[in-house]
């Protein structure tokens, strides 16, 4: 089956630090990936929508210049959490869409703690 | 925006009991998915649904869609402990461009 692998698995760092989330499509070719986040004991919340070799397409609230994804490839896109903040400690979850399946296919999250 | 709603928020049952959760949601679809998510992972698809099917079946799970009703069932059977899990559906919005829509999950807890 496809599979997406999804890294670090879990960050802990001081306020004001930046962090990069990595999400890579193994096995398929990923021109869609998304960036969710989930707070405990809650629904996922779609941040952003990825395509490769175009700008990522944001959720209404999410500050894009706060939440920098980049998709490169057709295997990998990132996503940097900039000057982290206590407040943006949570549970990052990305998946990525082969082109004509509709089912996404998951990582396994990000656990970031902002001290 | 989240359109998805689950019930029940949290159900716990016997092991060998069958465990039905329901999701209802307000647009239209092209197809519904569910998927299930152990504590601190990331999701695993389960099983989709098209807006022309009314039942669909896979192993012990059985998905059931009411485009009438704008809602789902999803029917684990001969339950296991290893089914402790949250579930989600999620919908795939005609008018969102194939984004899912996440529904706000049912808590499975199936005690051995």
């Amino acid at each position: 089956g496809a599979v997406v692998s999804q890294h670090p698995s879990r960050v802990i760092c001081k306020s004001g630090t930046s962090v990069k989330i990595e999400c890579r499509s193994l096995d398929f070719q990923a021109t869609t990936m998304f960036w969710y986040r989930q707070f405990p004991k809650q629904s996922l919340m779609l941040m952003a929508t990825s395509n490769e070799g175009s700008k990522a397409t944001y959720e209404q609230g999410v500050e894009k210049d706060k939440f920098l994804i980049n998709h490169a490839s057709l295997t990998l896109s990132t996503l940097t959490v900039t000057s982290a903040h206590p407040e943006d400690s949570s549970f990052y979850i990305c998946s990525a869409s082969e082109t004509v399946l509709p089912a996404q296919h998951f990582g396994d999250g990000t656990r970031l703690s902002i001290l | 925006s989240q359109q998805g709603e689950e019930d029940p928020q949290a159900l716990s049952i016997q092991e060998g009991e069958n465990a039905t959760m329901n999701c209802s949601y307000k647009t239209s679809i092209n197809n519904l998915q569910w998927y299930r998510q152990n504590s601190g992972r990331g999701l695993v698809h389960l099983i989709l649904i098209r807006s022309n099917e009314r039942e669909k079946h896979s192993g012990r799970l059985r998905v059931t869609l009411d485009t009438s009703k704008k809602s789902s069932s999803l029917l684990i059977t001969a339950s296991r402990a290893a089914d402790t899990a949250s579930y989600f559906c999620a919908t795939d919005d005609t008018n969102q461009g194939g984004k899912l829509i996440f529904g706000q999950g049912t808590e499975l807890s199936v005690k051995p």
